[in-house]
């Protein structure tokens, strides 16, 4: 039954390290995101994706790029890892019509930038 | 540009009691809004849209344009509803959503 699935639950790195999170999603959607998650700050968009190898900054880009050379796979690439990069890192997708459905999360991967 | 307002961290209730945990938004053109929740160690998932007018778990959402507002309510809360509670707003043709900063409903036994 799972349909947005992220590589690593726990990544511990040092800083200045290259950092790849990956995400695949297995229901066919357009749409992908990721977002960063922190206890007072909600959720913030990093990037999204609304097409293969199509991306669009969100909110917080800096420090992040992205990659989708697959429908079904997006990734997130911390290009020089900070201990400001230590969060919960949250993917997600939906379809064209996502107002109908929402998105669908993935269950997050743990960062933790020593 | 978009904004979604939860203004309490956290709301604490006993079993029981009524619950409303607001949302205030902002955004220039025709809302959509979602509640999305999540549980202790589980994936944040969809609870309400208000397109949808629906009730799930006993919630409720109305969205009032005057105020901007889309409060989740429920009569009676469950210890089983304490969790993380988020209000989200939707625009642009990319399903681009914007989340507000999130709720800790805490229910008392």
């Amino acid at each position: 039954d799972v349909k947005v699935t992220q590589s690593s639950r726990y990544l511990v790195k040092r800083t200045g390290e290259k950092v790849f999170l990956e995400c695949v999603q297995d229901m066919d959607h357009e749409n992908m995101f990721w977002y960063r998650q922190d206890p007072g700050l909600g959720l913030r968009l990093i990037y999204f994706s609304y097409d293969v190898k199509m991306k669009e900054k969100g909110d917080i880009p800096e420090g992040y790029s992205v990659s989708r050379e697959k429908k079904e796979r997006f990734s997130l690439i911390l290009e020089s890892a900070s201990t400001n990069q230590t969060s919960m890192y949250l993917c997600a997708s939906s379809d064209r019509q996502g107002t109908a459905y929402g998105y669908t999360f993935g269950s997050g991967t743990r960062l933790t930038v020593v | 540009a978009q904004r979604v307002t939860q203004p309490e961290k956290l709301l604490s209730v006993f079993k029981g009691a009524p619950v409303e945990l607001k949302c205030n938004y902002s955004y220039s053109g025709s809302p959509e809004l979602f509640w999305y929740v999540q549980y202790s160690r589980q994936r944040l998932q969809l609870l309400l849209r208000h397109i949808s007018r629906e009730s799930i778990k006993g919630f409720t959402a109305d969205l009032n344009k005057g105020e901007t507002s889309f409060h989740l309510k429920k009569p009676f809360a469950q210890e089983e509803d304490s969790a993380m509670y988020y209000c989200a707003l939707i625009s642009g043709g990319y399903q681009k959503v914007t989340f507000g900063t999130g709720t800790k409903l805490q229910v008392i036994p």
